[in-house]
């Protein structure tokens, strides 16, 4: 079945530093990708997507390229700033799965001033 | 971007009572929606699949008797936890798709924490 595998965290950063994430996936066909947030007492939001490999995706600094190779969608950031800070999931959403979205553990981003 | 819309946003309940939560798609139709549990630093647990005009469908190990899920109108499907227990406390969160294909992204409800005392 699908699975996605998120870099354990937490991961705590001095604003302004670069960002990593990783996310790999396993899937069968061509799956979508993406990435949400959540911020504490929130549920999730799209953060960005990617629907085929080498797509890359963006919103508010943060990218990520679908690497069908690698099977990875690592989240980067080149400038993190404390508004950052929450959790980040990544998931798929695969061609089998009756659009039921698969998603990884969880990375729990702080950043301090 | 579309709008999913969950209520209550908190809630603190009797041992042996029921809860009922409502996800709404407030500018979309949604055939499908999923209902999902979280629990504190973990991931999404998906439940089951509301499927408007028919029955649920259940993940593995989730008891559809205690977690009651009706999905009556294209824009309205309600989790009903029967008579919780304090192991139900849990973050429940809905999610619904603008259109059926796998490149649409999944929208989600704020959130509804449920302590059962």
């Amino acid at each position: 079945g699908n699975s996605v595998t998120q870099m354990e965290g937490p991961v705590t950063l001095s604003e302004e530093a670069f960002l990593t994430i990783n996310c790999t996936y396993t899937a069968t066909g061509y799956p979508s990708l993406f990435w949400y947030v959540q911020y504490p007492g929130e549920g999730l939001q799209l953060l960005l997507k990617a629907t085929k490999a080498d797509d890359k995706g963006s919103n508010k600094g943060f990218e990520a390229t679908y690497r069908k190779e690698t099977t990875s969608f690592h989240l980067e950031k080149g400038s993190v700033q404390v508004s950052d800070s929450a959790v980040y999931f990544c998931a798929l959403s695969g061609n089998t799965n009756a659009g039921k979205s698969t998603f990884g553990d969880g990375t729990t981003l702080t950043v301090k001033p | 971007g579309a709008v999913v819309s969950q209520h209550p946003s908190r809630v603190i309940c009797k041992s042996g009572t029921s809860v009922k939560i409502e996800c709404r798609s407030l500018d979309f139709q949604a055939t499908t929606m999923f209902w999902y549990r979280q629990f504190p630093k973990q991931s999404l647990m998906l439940m089951a699949t509301s499927n408007e005009g028919s029955k649920a469908t259940y993940e593995q190990g989730v008891e559809k008797d205690k977690f009651l899920i009706n999905h009556a109108s294209l824009t309205l499907s309600t989790l009903t936890v029967a008579s919780a227990h304090p192991e139900d406390s849990s973050f429940y969160i809905c999610s619904a798709r603008v259109g059926a294909g796998m490149n649409t992204e999944a929208f989600f409800g704020q959130g509804t924490r449920l302590t059962v005392v």
